[in-house]
This record gives C-alpha cells, sequence and structure tokens, in this order.
C-alpha cells in the first residue's frame, strides 16, 4: 500500500515548455486534488476532482489542466511553463471530501 | 478565497518544552486538520477534528475544534527533536467539494 505516488520528484523545464506531473493513489479513493506550495504562500489548491470523470477548478487554475484518468489517476498538465509556475507540487486523495493524504511532491523550476 | 491566519509564524523552543500553536479564521469550517511537512516532503496528516468543542490527543499531540468553529489549537507536549518541521492548519467547509483551505504554517525549531 503505497498511498498517494507523484512522478516525477524533480524537474527543470524552460519557458514554454510543457509537462505532465503524473499522480496515483491505491486507497479507493473518489476524491483527488492537486496544490502548489509556494514560500510564504501555503497550500494553494490548482484543481481537484470530487470523483472519477468530474474536475473542477481550485483556487489558482490558470495555466494548468488536468484529467483524472481513472480513479487512481489524476495528473496536472503544464501546456506552457512560465518561471511563475515553479513550485512545489501536491497530489492528494480523500475518500469523501475532507480528510486528505498527500504524495511526496514534484518540485518544478521553469527557467 | 477563505483566509485562515496561523499563529506563531515560528517558534524557537528547548528540548522538552511545551508547544502551542492556533489558527483562526472568519468562516465558518465543519472539519479541522493538523499536518505536519519535514524538509523534502508532503503533509502528514496528525490530527482530525469533525465536531465543535472536540479534544483529541494523537500521543503528546492535543488538539481542539473552537466552539465558534472558526478556531482550532494544536499543543505539543515535552517537545523532542523529531518534532521539528512546519505545522500547518487546515479547514473545510461543510459539504464543501473544492479542497481544504490551509494556513501558512508554524515553523517550529527546537534547540537542544
Amino acid at each position: 500500500n503505497a498511498g498517494v505516488t507523484q512522478t516525477p520528484k524533480f524537474q527543470v523545464l524552460k519557458t514554454g515548455q510543457s509537462m505532465t506531473l503524473q499522480c496515483a493513489q491505491d486507497m479507493n479513493h473518489n476524491s483527488m486534488y492537486w496544490y502548489r506550495q509556494d514560500p510564504g504562500m501555503g497550500l494553494r489548491l490548482i484543481y481537484y476532482s470530487a470523483s472519477e470523470g468530474t474536475t473542477d477548478k481550485g483556487e489558482v487554475p490558470n495555466g494548468y489542466n488536468v484529467s483524472r484518468l481513472n480513479k487512481r489517476e489524476f495528473s496536472l498538465r503544464l501546456e506552457s511553463a512560465a518561471p511563475s509556475q515553479t513550485s512545489v507540487y501536491f497530489c492528494a486523495s480523500s475518500r469523501l471530501t475532507d480528510t486528505q493524504y498527500f504524495g511526496p511532491g514534484t518540485r518544478l523550476t521553469v527557467l | 478565497g477563505q483566509q485562515l491566519n496561523q499563529s506563531p509564524q515560528s517558534m524557537f523552543i528547548q528540548e522538552g518544552e511545551d508547544v502551542s500553536m492556533n489558527c483562526t479564521s472568519s468562516s465558518i469550517f465543519n472539519t479541522w486538520l493538523w499536518y505536519k511537512q519535514d524538509p523534502g516532503e508532503g503533509p502528514v496528516l496528525l490530527i482530525a477534528l469533525y465536531k465543535a468543542g472536540e479534544l483529541t490527543s494523537n500521543g503528546r499531540l492535543t488538539a481542539q475544534f473552537g466552539i465558534t468553529r472558526k478556531d482550532s489549537f494544536l499543543n505539543i507536549s515535552a517537545s523532542i527533536p523529531s518534532d521539528v518541521g512546519i505545522y500547518f492548519c487546515a479547514g473545510q467547509l461543510q459539504g464543501g467539494a473544492d479542497g481544504l483551505t490551509f494556513g501558512k504554517g508554524t515553523h517550529l525549531i527546537i534547540q537542544p
């Protein structure tokens, strides 16, 4: 039982490049989330998926897209990376909509 | 978006001391959660609170859900070196499916 896993752990991109961050959970949770963490800003919600087949915007969705591939997997895509997207990205999942469990994070640098 | 005010921002304490931190909000939350984050890791859930007035312990950690439903505190008794890290409070609005609102964290530093 690995919980929530994320790949890659580290990534460096040039401005304008695209990439997809992968997240998977093996806890049979219904809801999945993507957050970004910046110094002094805490964790901010980018997108969430309350159940398989649905996705909704969070607090800071601009510049991102998501796909809930199936119940286990929820990916985050940056179509054209910008330096402002340099951050640590965390995926989380929850059975309902409250207690969330986090992955180890992806550290992204956009040059 | 909703705001959670977490204080203090940082704490420098001696090993063995007790620690207290809190979160307040102008909004009502139906769930309060406390997480700890170690360097290079994701947040790990410490305590979850689901009812106003609820007091819950997890080893040396104790957290309470304020009766106004707008605040929560976390206490750590007899701190040890492995307590070092960043502690986050988080709140969930009733029926909300849009994730958690996080405080900005309390950075705990323990001096031996």
